[in-house]
């Protein structure tokens, strides 16, 4: 059974430092992974998209990378904005069990002025 | 190409009744999911659809939860008898394909009194 983990689970960062976020995952047979971001009482915002065949993907000052061997995908920010706050979530699409999306908890991120 | 719609937003029931949730796909979308958010948890999967037809359900409780997407019309998740226990934010995703970018609509909040 696919598990999806991220860490730290709170992060509370001062604005303009760059940032990493992290999200692990047990089972490497997985079509991609996908990063969201969900604002207090919204739903949930696409941010980038990887292919298991691909390293990493870019949107403005989002960078995200996957290493499906060892399971792991980071979400680097650069020079974080206040309006960056919100909670990140990393969802993997699985192989086994008609391709649904598994998602971790979430990292919940405050960029403070 | 408007995103994801679901209504309503927010509903509120009483012990015992019925609760019809409604997502509209993005268009030209033919994958629909479920999922549940409770308050300060995860995302969990409950059921996968396709045109007409339910490829997993194997998120969703056995009794009183049904889901469908017609051929024509919204993907409607329906609970009947409603308990205190389903109060939780329902969100519907839809996809172009299996292995593409979900989207998300901004979720329906349901309040069991």
């Amino acid at each position: 059974k696919q598990e999806v983990t991220q860490i730290p689970a709170a992060l509370s960062v001062p604005e303009g430092e760059n940032l990493v976020l992290n999200c692990s995952f047990t089972d490497s047979a997985i079509y991609n992974l996908q990063w969201f971001r969900q604002d207090p009482g919204k739903g949930l915002t696409s941010l980038l998209l990887i292919q298991s065949s691909q390293r990493e993907q870019t949107s403005g000052r989002l960078n995200a990378s996957l290493d499906k061997s060892s399971g792991r995908s980071t979400l680097y920010i650069a020079a974080s904005q206040p309006g960056d706050s919100a909670t990140y979530l990393c969802a993997v699409r699985v192989i086994q069990g008609a391709q649904k999306l598994v998602f971790g908890q979430g990292t919940r991120l405050t960029i403070n002025p | 190409n408007a995103g994801v719609m679901q209504n309503p937003r927010h509903l509120v029931r009483r012990r015992g009744q019925e609760a019809r949730l409604r997502c509209s796909p993005m268009k030209g979308h033919s994958h629909v999911y479920w999922y549940r958010q409770l308050p300060e948890e995860g995302l969990k999967f409950m059921v996968y659809l396709q045109k007409e037809n339910i490829i997993d359900e194997s998120g969703m409780p056995k009794e009183r939860f049904s889901a469908e997407f017609p051929k024509e019309g919204p993907s409607i998740l329906r609970i009947q008898q409603v308990v205190r226990g389903d109060s939780a934010a329902y969100f519907c995703a839809s996809s172009l394909d299996w292995n593409t970018e979900a989207f998300f609509g901004q979720g329906t909040r349901l309040t069991v009194v």
